[in-house]
Protein backbone atom coordinates (compact mmCIF):
# COMPACT_ATOMS: atom_id res chain seq x y z
CA UNK A 1 0.00 0.00 0.00
CA UNK A 2 0.99 3.28 -0.71
CA UNK A 3 1.30 6.06 1.87
CA UNK A 4 3.18 9.57 2.89
CA UNK A 5 4.75 10.70 6.37
CA UNK A 6 5.52 14.30 6.81
CA UNK A 7 7.87 14.65 9.53
CA UNK A 8 6.92 17.78 11.61
CA UNK A 9 3.24 19.57 11.41
CA UNK A 10 4.77 22.59 12.00
CA UNK A 11 8.49 24.12 10.84
CA UNK A 12 9.42 28.01 11.45
CA UNK A 13 12.08 29.85 9.62
CA UNK A 14 13.51 32.98 9.18
CA UNK A 15 12.44 34.95 6.61
CA UNK A 16 15.73 34.44 4.45
CA UNK A 17 16.53 31.56 5.27
CA UNK A 18 16.52 27.83 4.14
CA UNK A 19 13.16 26.39 3.53
CA UNK A 20 13.26 22.59 4.16
CA UNK A 21 9.85 20.59 4.44
CA UNK A 22 10.22 16.81 4.67
CA UNK A 23 8.51 13.98 2.51
CA UNK A 24 8.92 10.49 3.14
CA UNK A 25 6.81 7.58 0.93
CA UNK A 26 6.40 4.11 0.40
CA UNK A 27 5.06 2.36 -2.56
CA UNK A 28 6.29 -1.13 -4.22
CA UNK A 29 6.10 0.81 -7.63
CA UNK A 30 7.44 3.60 -8.94
CA UNK A 31 5.70 6.24 -7.60
CA UNK A 32 4.32 10.19 -9.29
CA UNK A 33 4.67 12.39 -6.35
CA UNK A 34 3.29 15.75 -5.77
CA UNK A 35 3.59 19.03 -3.59
CA UNK A 36 0.44 21.26 -3.14
CA UNK A 37 0.71 24.50 -0.91
CA UNK A 38 -2.82 25.99 1.13
CA UNK A 39 -2.05 29.27 1.75
CA UNK A 40 -4.70 30.55 4.28
CA UNK A 41 -8.34 30.76 3.35
CA UNK A 42 -7.65 29.44 -0.33
CA UNK A 43 -7.98 26.22 -1.65
CA UNK A 44 -5.18 23.84 -2.64
CA UNK A 45 -3.27 24.34 -5.11
CA UNK A 46 0.35 22.18 -6.99
CA UNK A 47 3.30 23.67 -6.31
CA UNK A 48 5.68 21.05 -8.38
CA UNK A 49 5.35 17.30 -9.28
CA UNK A 50 7.43 14.44 -10.04
CA UNK A 51 6.31 11.94 -13.06
CA UNK A 52 9.65 9.82 -13.53
CA UNK A 53 11.50 11.95 -15.89
CA UNK A 54 14.19 15.07 -13.75
CA UNK A 55 14.58 13.60 -10.00
CA UNK A 56 15.10 17.77 -9.23
CA UNK A 57 12.17 19.14 -10.11
CA UNK A 58 11.70 23.31 -9.76
CA UNK A 59 7.87 24.57 -9.21
CA UNK A 60 6.50 27.63 -8.50
CA UNK A 61 7.82 30.85 -6.20
CA UNK A 62 11.85 29.08 -6.50
CA UNK A 63 10.66 26.21 -5.12
CA UNK A 64 12.18 22.85 -5.68
CA UNK A 65 12.18 19.19 -4.85
CA UNK A 66 14.55 15.81 -5.33
CA UNK A 67 13.03 12.22 -5.75
CA UNK A 68 15.58 9.94 -3.80
CA UNK A 69 14.53 5.89 -4.74
CA UNK A 70 16.98 5.20 -2.46
CA UNK A 71 16.24 7.27 0.49
CA UNK A 72 11.91 7.07 -0.41
CA UNK A 73 12.14 10.96 -0.30
CA UNK A 74 10.74 14.13 -1.79
CA UNK A 75 12.06 16.52 0.21
CA UNK A 76 10.98 20.31 -0.49
CA UNK A 77 13.20 23.29 -0.36
CA UNK A 78 13.87 27.33 -0.92
CA UNK A 79 16.91 29.22 -0.54
CA UNK A 80 15.72 31.91 0.99
CA UNK A 81 11.79 32.29 3.05
CA UNK A 82 9.64 34.77 2.30
CA UNK A 83 6.78 35.79 4.45
CA UNK A 84 4.37 34.79 1.59
CA UNK A 85 5.62 31.48 1.83
CA UNK A 86 3.80 30.54 5.15
CA UNK A 87 0.95 28.66 4.46
CA UNK A 88 0.56 24.60 4.92
CA UNK A 89 2.12 22.27 2.04
CA UNK A 90 1.14 18.86 1.31
CA UNK A 91 2.99 16.03 -0.14
CA UNK A 92 0.94 13.42 -2.10
CA UNK A 93 2.07 10.16 -3.57
CA UNK A 94 0.15 7.96 -6.53
CA UNK A 95 1.45 4.77 -7.16
CA UNK A 96 -1.37 3.51 -9.43
CA UNK A 97 -4.99 4.08 -10.58
CA UNK A 98 -6.17 7.53 -10.13
CA UNK A 99 -6.22 7.48 -5.78
CA UNK A 100 -3.59 10.17 -4.43
CA UNK A 101 -2.57 10.05 -1.05
CA UNK A 102 -1.83 12.78 0.82
CA UNK A 103 0.39 13.62 3.90
CA UNK A 104 -0.97 15.23 7.11
CA UNK A 105 0.18 18.75 6.06
CA UNK A 106 3.23 20.69 7.50
CA UNK A 107 2.90 24.26 8.59
CA UNK A 108 5.25 27.00 7.31
CA UNK A 109 5.58 30.27 9.63
CA UNK A 110 8.22 32.46 8.94
CA UNK A 111 9.30 35.01 11.20
CA UNK A 112 10.35 38.31 10.31
CA UNK B 1 -11.55 30.33 -17.12
CA UNK B 2 -13.77 29.40 -14.37
CA UNK B 3 -11.74 27.14 -11.67
CA UNK B 4 -13.85 23.97 -9.79
CA UNK B 5 -16.48 25.51 -7.36
CA UNK B 6 -18.07 24.04 -4.29
CA UNK B 7 -21.59 25.38 -2.78
CA UNK B 8 -22.22 26.06 0.12
CA UNK B 9 -19.26 27.29 1.66
CA UNK B 10 -20.66 26.67 5.14
CA UNK B 11 -23.00 24.36 6.22
CA UNK B 12 -24.25 23.99 9.78
CA UNK B 13 -26.45 21.70 11.17
CA UNK B 14 -28.07 19.13 13.61
CA UNK B 15 -26.79 16.12 14.55
CA UNK B 16 -29.16 13.29 12.82
CA UNK B 17 -29.75 15.72 9.22
CA UNK B 18 -28.90 14.75 6.06
CA UNK B 19 -27.19 17.42 3.84
CA UNK B 20 -25.91 17.51 0.05
CA UNK B 21 -22.78 18.71 -0.84
CA UNK B 22 -21.95 20.38 -4.69
CA UNK B 23 -18.97 20.48 -7.15
CA UNK B 24 -18.87 21.79 -10.34
CA UNK B 25 -15.26 20.60 -11.80
CA UNK B 26 -13.46 22.26 -14.94
CA UNK B 27 -15.20 22.27 -17.78
CA UNK B 28 -13.40 18.89 -19.53
CA UNK B 29 -12.10 17.22 -16.86
CA UNK B 30 -13.04 13.90 -16.53
CA UNK B 31 -11.79 12.93 -13.73
CA UNK B 32 -13.43 14.42 -9.86
CA UNK B 33 -12.11 13.71 -6.32
CA UNK B 34 -13.86 14.17 -3.03
CA UNK B 35 -11.76 14.74 -0.15
CA UNK B 36 -12.23 15.37 3.64
CA UNK B 37 -9.88 17.93 5.63
CA UNK B 38 -9.96 17.60 9.53
CA UNK B 39 -7.86 19.46 11.50
CA UNK B 40 -4.25 18.44 11.42
CA UNK B 41 -5.35 15.20 10.00
CA UNK B 42 -4.28 15.99 5.93
CA UNK B 43 -6.50 15.46 3.24
CA UNK B 44 -8.47 12.14 3.61
CA UNK B 45 -9.57 10.46 0.12
CA UNK B 46 -13.18 9.61 -0.34
CA UNK B 47 -14.37 8.70 -3.86
CA UNK B 48 -13.13 9.54 -7.12
CA UNK B 49 -14.87 9.36 -10.43
CA UNK B 50 -13.29 8.73 -14.08
CA UNK B 51 -15.51 9.63 -16.82
CA UNK B 52 -18.27 7.11 -17.14
CA UNK B 53 -17.05 4.75 -15.09
CA UNK B 54 -17.51 2.97 -11.80
CA UNK B 55 -16.49 5.13 -8.80
CA UNK B 56 -13.96 4.36 -6.91
CA UNK B 57 -15.56 4.14 -3.52
CA UNK B 58 -12.90 2.67 -1.48
CA UNK B 59 -12.33 6.05 0.63
CA UNK B 60 -16.25 6.32 1.97
CA UNK B 61 -15.94 5.80 5.97
CA UNK B 62 -19.28 4.37 6.41
CA UNK B 63 -22.56 3.43 4.44
CA UNK B 64 -23.70 7.39 5.61
CA UNK B 65 -21.47 8.24 3.17
CA UNK B 66 -22.40 8.59 -0.69
CA UNK B 67 -21.62 10.26 -4.18
CA UNK B 68 -23.32 10.47 -7.23
CA UNK B 69 -22.26 12.11 -10.58
CA UNK B 70 -24.65 13.12 -12.99
CA UNK B 71 -23.47 13.55 -16.56
CA UNK B 72 -19.80 13.47 -16.09
CA UNK B 73 -19.84 16.95 -14.54
CA UNK B 74 -21.60 18.01 -11.32
CA UNK B 75 -20.86 15.73 -8.76
CA UNK B 76 -23.12 15.57 -5.05
CA UNK B 77 -21.76 14.04 -1.80
CA UNK B 78 -24.17 12.98 0.60
CA UNK B 79 -24.17 12.72 4.28
CA UNK B 80 -26.83 10.69 5.68
CA UNK B 81 -27.69 11.02 9.67
CA UNK B 82 -24.79 12.90 10.22
CA UNK B 83 -22.52 12.50 13.09
CA UNK B 84 -20.16 15.32 15.12
CA UNK B 85 -17.40 13.38 13.85
CA UNK B 86 -18.64 14.47 10.54
CA UNK B 87 -17.70 18.07 10.90
CA UNK B 88 -14.83 18.77 9.03
CA UNK B 89 -13.89 20.86 5.65
CA UNK B 90 -15.05 18.41 2.10
CA UNK B 91 -13.12 19.91 -0.53
CA UNK B 92 -13.48 18.39 -4.64
CA UNK B 93 -10.99 18.29 -7.24
CA UNK B 94 -11.01 17.63 -10.84
CA UNK B 95 -8.32 16.99 -13.38
CA UNK B 96 -8.08 15.61 -17.16
CA UNK B 97 -7.52 11.92 -17.33
CA UNK B 98 -4.10 10.98 -16.22
CA UNK B 99 -2.35 9.61 -13.07
CA UNK B 100 0.33 12.52 -13.55
CA UNK B 101 -2.41 15.17 -14.09
CA UNK B 102 -2.45 18.08 -11.83
CA UNK B 103 -5.73 18.20 -9.43
CA UNK B 104 -7.37 21.58 -9.58
CA UNK B 105 -9.24 22.27 -5.68
CA UNK B 106 -12.03 24.19 -5.00
CA UNK B 107 -12.38 26.91 -2.17
CA UNK B 108 -14.02 24.02 -0.16
CA UNK B 109 -17.56 22.97 2.15
CA UNK B 110 -17.08 23.54 6.04
CA UNK B 111 -19.07 21.43 7.55
CA UNK B 112 -20.43 21.78 11.48
CA UNK B 113 -21.93 19.10 12.75
CA UNK B 114 -23.63 20.29 16.47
Amino acid sequence: AQSVTQLGSHVSVSEGALVLLRCNYSSSVPPYLFWYVQYPNQGLQLLLKYTSAATLVKGINGFEAEFKKSETSFHLTKPSAHMSDAAEYFCAVNTGGFKTIFGAGTRLFVKA
Amino acid sequence: GAGVSQSPSNKVTEKGKDVELRCDPISGHTALYWYRQSLGQGLEFLIYFQGNSAPDKSGLPSDRFSAERTGGSVSTLTIQRTQQEDSAVYLCASSYNQRTDTQYFGPGTRLTVL
